[in-house]
């Protein structure tokens, strides 16, 4: 079975600029999340999506918004890009929430704003 | 606020020599622990997990930690690492979200 996927793998962006970031989970998950990872620092939450519904949020302006599609795939897109955006964002798939069950990261997509 | 502390960040050893990487959490309520892994190259992958029960918990490639509650630890540690054990180490704790360390840099030299 195939991993979590995500796309691109890189992307470059300017500041002000929006980015969207997608994520396919592992077949049979049902629940994505996504963090920011900064370099040198351990992945932060972002967002988690079950069946559809928001069900999490971390410390993230709304400049940062997701959603998960019938198929259970997300995207996350971030508005006004800053310098500061610039990191590994990493889709992370589960079969239920977060509460009870393993979650399973993809690659990352590396953003770069410039 | 909810936080992990990893107080090592870059840990050098020689094959053979046995690893302790110290974790500390701050949540007072019921927590689940987790040790990841990223291997160069590679994505995060589970190492071990605590949810209940014996808080001495085994986990892949030789590996275990052990969850002391009075002092919201939860330490990786490997008696004899390989030079395989190359990676970064994310300690991380799930309240109503996962939280994670700020990692462990690993080496290990022939």
């Amino acid at each position: 079975d195939a991993g979590v996927t995500q796309s691109p793998t890189h992307l470059i962006k300017t500041r002000g600029q929006h980015v969207t970031l997608r994520c396919s989970p592992i077949s049979g998950h049902k629940s994505v999340s996504w963090y920011q990872q900064v370099l040198g620092q351990g992945p932060q939450f972002i967002f988690q999506y079950y069946e559809k519904e928001e069900r999490g949020r971390g410390n993230f302006p709304d400049r940062f918004s997701a959603r998960q599609f019938p198929n259970y795939s997300s995207e996350l897109n971030v508005n006004a890009l800053l310098l500061g955006d610039s990191a590994l964002y990493l889709c992370a798939s589960s079969w239920g929430g977060i509460a009870y069950n393993e979650q399973f990261f993809g690659p990352g997509t590396r953003l770069t704003v410039l | 606020a909810q936080s992990v502390s990893q107080h090592n960040h870059h840990v050098i050893l020689s094959e053979a020599a046995s690893l302790e990487l110290g974790c500390n959490y701050s949540y007072g309520g019921t927590v689940n622990l987790f040790w990841y892994v990223q291997y160069p190259g590679q994505h995060l992958q589970l190492l071990l997990k605590y949810f209940s029960g014996d808080p001495l918990v085994k986990g892949i490639k030789g590996f275990e930690a052990e969850f002391i509650k009075s002092k919201f630890s939860f330490n990786l540690r490997k008696p004899s690492v390989q030079w395989s054990d190359t990676a970064e180490y994310f300690c991380a704790v799930k309240t109503d979200k996962l939280i994670f360390g700020t990692g462990t840099r690993l080496q290990v030299f022939p």
